[in-house]
């Protein structure tokens, strides 16, 4: 069974200019979660989808971050304009469809973005 | 807030020495409790979990008990290897906005294992 994907692995920006990161989850898997790992720390939730619906978007920077996950499968996390402070891991995960709090997420690779 | 605090790293251990890295954390209710795994280059993995107190996770060798009465979930091994050499994140999952559940997370734990 494939696995959570995400591209691309590296990107290096200059600031204001815009990124986009992608995600396909794990088949069958009807939420997803967008995360960010700064240096040293541990990843913090950005949003979560439910199928199409983003259910908490709480933490996401609406200013310059948005996401879409069209037809409830993969996702897009675009920046526009990047920032200094943006440098980071953008971490995507998948999980079942459930209600119990004891459901395994699935961590793609990670997309590595320094913004120079 | 919900928050996890774990031992600061870096950790650095002989092959077949003992391991433990303490995990503490805040959450309101019973939330389910996560050791994920970082090796270089990869994604996170979840190595073990459990999901009531008193419950142990284990595997690989690594186990964790759910300690309600001292919020706790330490992540022990009797004998560490080269191939456990990766970063450790203590994590716990609590109810969030819509149906499902978030993760919060520690600030993971550099482990380097030596010949």
């Amino acid at each position: 069974e494939a696995g959570v994907v995400q591209s691309p692995r590296y990107k290096i920006i200059e600031k204001k200019q815009p990124v986009a990161f992608w995600c396909n989850p794990i088949s069958g898997h009807n939420t997803l979660y967008w995360y960010r790992q700064n240096l040293g720390q541990g990843p913090e939730l950005l949003i979560r989808y439910e199928n199409e619906e983003a259910v908490d978007d709480s933490q996401l920077p609406k200013d310059r971050f948005s996401a879409e996950r069209l037809k409830g499968v993969d996702s897009t996390l675009k920046i526009q304009p990047a920032e200094l402070g943006d440098s980071a891991v953008y971490l995507c995960a998948s999980s079942p469809e459930g209600l119990a709090g004891g459901e395994t997420q699935y961590f793609g690779p990670g997309t590595r973005l320094l913004v120079l | 807030g919900d928050s996890v605090t774990q031992m600061e790293g870096p950790v650095t251990l002989s092959e077949e020495a003992c391991l433990t890295i303490n995990c503490t954390y805040t959450a309101t209710g019973y939330p389910s409790l996560f050791w994920y795994v970082q090796y270089p280059g990869e994604g996170l993995q979840l190595l073990l979990k459990a999901t009531k107190a008193d419950d142990k996770g284990s595997n690989k060798g690594f186990e964790a008990t759910y300690r309600k009465e001292t919020t706790s979930f330490h992540l022990e091994k009797g004998s560490v290897q080269v191939s456990d050499s990766a970063v450790y994140f203590c994590a716990l999952s609590s109810p969030a906005r819509g149906s499902n559940y978030k993760l919060t997370f520690g600030k993971g734990t550099l482990l380097t294992v030596n010949p």
